[in-house]
């Protein structure tokens, strides 16, 4: 089943614990890219990457990290986590780069920075 | 910097009436308009999307209309059912240097439908 993998889908930790969150897709997309998603504001792109090795900052980069050391995953680092990045995240991909084509989701992270 | 609005913020309606969603974007270059729908809990999904060179595009009960001039795109649900509940969002593409374009959100839209 093509899918967008994202885990954990729930964590709750405190003040500057690094946490990595994980995202694989297995449709061969060369487009991935982290959003996050608060009331009232709509999905935000934090980084984006356009394949291997390619990232670049999005709408709303401090704070957070990524790499692409393979196609099939874009991992979302948080260094130094903070109570303003409690939000919930959703990592998309998409077959060809750009925002001209549709965005497959995953399901989603719950994240609470206490 | 290029944003996307989106009206209204929460929608109520009886169970067959329509639903009409609307956004209006900033920049002319936009090409590609999709609108997501997220139920409770779950990912966005696309359900609908058009292009620009495209007036009106329609999928059973649902459709979308895009006016270039005025840089509006709607949403139009006909026969709303109670499934149709879950917030819905507009996007569009804008391009940045280097030609690479991405995807702005709007705020979303919570659309509940009574029986």
């Amino acid at each position: 089943e093509a899918q967008v993998t994202q885990n954990p889908r729930y964590l709750i930790t405190v003040t500057g614990k690094k946490l990595t969150v994980t995202c694989s897709q297995n449709m061969n997309h060369e487009y991935m890219s982290w959003y996050r998603q608060d009331p009232g504001l709509g999905l935000r792109q934090i980084y984006y990457s356009m394949n291997v090795e390619v990232t670049d900052k999005g709408d709303v980069p401090e704070g957070y990290k990524v790499s692409r050391k393979e196609k099939r995953n874009f991992p979302l680092i948080l260094e130094s986590p903070s109570p303003n990045q409690t939000s919930l995240y959703f990592c998309a991909s998409s077959f060809r780069p750009g925002g001209n084509q549709p965005q497959h989701f995953g399901d989603g992270t719950r994240l609470s920075i206490l | 910097g290029e944003n996307v609005e989106q009206h209204p913020s929460t929608l109520s309606v009886q169970e067959g009436d329509s639903a009409v969603i609307k956004c209006t974007y900033s920049d002319s270059a936009s090409n590609y308009f999709p609108w997501y729908k997220q139920e409770l809990g779950k990912r966005p999904q696309l359900i609908i999307d058009i292009r620009s060179n495209v007036g009106e595009k329609k999928d059973q009960r649902i459709a979308v209309t895009l006016n270039k001039t005025a840089k509006h795109f709607s949403l139009h649900i006909t026969e709303t059912q109670p499934e149709d509940s879950a917030v819905y969002f507009c996007a569009a593409s804008v391009m940045f240097s280097g030609g690479y374009n991405k995807l702005i959100f709007g705020a979303g839209t919570r659309l509940a439908v009574h029986p």
